[in-house]
């Protein structure tokens, strides 16, 4: 079946570093890829998508480019901030119900 | 406007009780979801609501799970003769049309004792 492997963390940053997180998936057919973000004490909130090959999401300075030949949707921010410092999930989501198939997520801490 | 609304915020209950977890998705948003957190199994989908069209729960992990959507709004996810496994936080999101974005409530975290 479908499924989202995503590095696996915690993530720990300085503030102003580069950041990557590195997610693939398997999946039948043509899925949409998204980045959502559950920052402490709050709900999962959608960051970014990308609905088809080549297209790029971004949002906040983050970027991730849904990449078909390599069946990946890495996450990217030039610059990270304390405010960033959360758990980020990649997920995919197709067929008729467009259920959301995620990753396991990866903790980001970014320290001042 | 409101959002994805989820009640309780948090229920405690012992192993072998019943619970009843509520939903209320954003108003006209026609498609519901309800998702599962839990620390040995992250986010999985349980079951999935689109108007008047039969459900897909093809997530529902046992027969102890069961939900229902009355009148194309309000859910209830029911969980029958609770076990320790089933302590997770249950995710509810709602979408304009399946395509369309999923708005999350904040969730009920749920604990078995």
């Amino acid at each position: 079946g479908d499924s989202v492997t995503q590095m696996e963390g915690p993530v720990t940053l300085s503030e102003e570093a580069f950041l990557t997180i590195n997610c693939t998936y398997t999946a039948t057919g043509y899925p949409s890829l998204f980045w959502y973000v559950q920052y402490p004490g709050e709900g999962l909130q959608l960051l970014l998508k990308a609905t088809k090959a080549d297209d790029k999401g971004s949002n906040k300075g983050f970027e991730a480019t849904y990449r078909k030949e390599t069946t990946s949707f890495h996450l990217e921010k030039g610059s990270v901030q304390v405010s960033d410092s959360a758990v980020y999930f990649c997920a995919l989501s197709g067929g008729a119900t467009n259920k959301l198939i995620f990753g396991t997520g990866t903790l980001l801490a970014v320290q001042p | 406007g409101a959002g994805v609304s989820q009640s309780p915020s948090n229920k405690v209950t012992e192993k072998g009780k019943d619970v009843e977890l509520r939903c209320d998705p954003i108003s006209g948003h026609t498609a519901l979801y309800w998702y599962r957190q839990s620390l040995g199994q992250g986010l999985e989908f349980l079951i999935y609501f689109q108007g008047n069209s039969a459900p897909d729960k093809s997530g529902l992990p046992s027969d102890r799970f069961s939900a229902e959507r009355t009148g194309g709004s309000v859910s209830t996810l029911t969980i029958q003769r609770t076990q320790q496994e089933d302590s997770a936080v249950y995710l509810c999101a709602s979408s304009s049309q399946p395509i369309n974005e999923q708005y999350f409530g904040p969730g009920t975290r749920l604990t078995v004792t």
